[in-house]
C-alpha cells in the first residue's frame, strides 16, 4: 500500500496561480497515472485532470498537471485564479488492484 | 448521459450490516466499458475508495476493508449495491457511487452520484 501526501491547505489572490503538491510515499509516482478532483462544498467531486496531465473536455486550460519524478511528486496548477476555483482538491492513483486518494487540500481563493 | 444516484437507510446500528444500493440512469451496467465503484468520504473529511464490480461480477475491494465488504450488481434491475458488515461509528460517512472507465490505470471516476449519509449509531 501506499500514501498520497497532500498540503492540508492553500491560498492565493484572484487572478494568480497556485500550484497544489501530491507526494507519494513509498513507491514512483511515476509508475501509475495521478488524477485531480475538485469538490466544491455541498457537491460530488468532478475531474479537473487525468492521466497525470490530460484535461476533460469541459474543464478550463487554466488547469494543468504534471509529475516530477525528482520530488516523486504529482502537481495541480491553477492560474488566473478565479473565486469559482475555491474548493477541495484530492489526487488520486492507483496500484495493485488498490485506488488511494490523498487527504486533499483546501484552496482558498481570497 | 449517465446518471447514479445512491439509496438506502441513513441509519445503521453498530454491528449491524450497512446496505446501499447505486441506481444507474442512462447508461447500462452491463457495459463491458466500464467498473461501478463505491467511495466514502466522513464528514469533514477525505475520499476513501471501497471498491469496484465489472459487469461480470469481478470485483477488487480496498485492502484495509476486504473483510467486511460486499459488492454486488444486478444487470436486470440496471443496479449495484454495497454491503459493509460489522459496522462501528468510524464507518459514518457520505457514501458515493461513481463509474470508471475500464481500460486504462488512469481512467478516473466519474460521473458520482450525489452521495447518501449513513449514520452508524444506536
Amino acid at each position: 500500500n501506499f500514501m498520497l501526501i497532500q498540503p492540508h491547505s492553500v491560498s492565493e489572490s484572484p487572478g494568480k496561480t497556485v500550484t497544489i503538491s501530491c507526494t507519494r510515499r513509498p513507491g514512483s509516482i511515476a509508475s501509475n497515472y495521478v488524477q485531480w478532483y475538485q469538490q466544491r462544498p455541498g457537491s460530488s467531486p468532478t475531474t479537473v485532470i487525468y492521466e497525470d496531465d490530460q484535461r476533460p473536455s469541459g474543464v478550463p486550460d487554466r488547469f494543468s498537471g504534471s509529475i516530477d519524478s525528482s520530488s516523486n511528486s504529482a502537481s495541480l496548477t491553477i492560474s488566473g485564479l478565479k473565486t469559482e476555483d475555491e474548493a477541495d482538491y484530492y489526487c488520486q492513483s492507483y496500484d495493485s488492484d488498490n485506488h488511494v486518494f490523498g487527504g486533499g487540500t483546501k484552496l482558498t481563493v481570497l | 448521459q449517465v446518471q447514479l444516484q445512491e439509496s438506502g437507510p441513513g441509519l445503521v446500528k453498530p454491528s449491524e450490516t450497512l446496505s446501499l444500493t447505486c441506481i444507474v440512469s442512462g447508461g447500462s451496467v452491463s457495459s463491458t466499458n466500464y467498473y461501478w465503484g463505491w467511495i466514502r468520504q466522513p464528514p469533514g473529511k477525505g475520499l476513501e475508495w471501497i471498491g469496484n464490480i465489472y459487469y461480470n461480477g469481478n470485483t477488487k475491494y480496498n485492502p484495509s476493508l476486504k473483510t467486511r465488504v460486499t459488492i454486488s450488481v444486478d444487470t436486470s434491475k440496471n443496479q449495484f449495491s454495497l454491503k459493509l458488515t460489522s459496522v462501528s461509528a468510524s464507518d459514518t460517512a457520505l457514501y458515493y457511487c461513481a463509474r470508471r472507465y475500464f481500460y486504462g490505470s488512469g481512467s478516473p471516476f466519474g460521473p458520482w452520484g450525489q452521495g447518501t449519509l449513513v449514520t452508524v449509531s444506536s
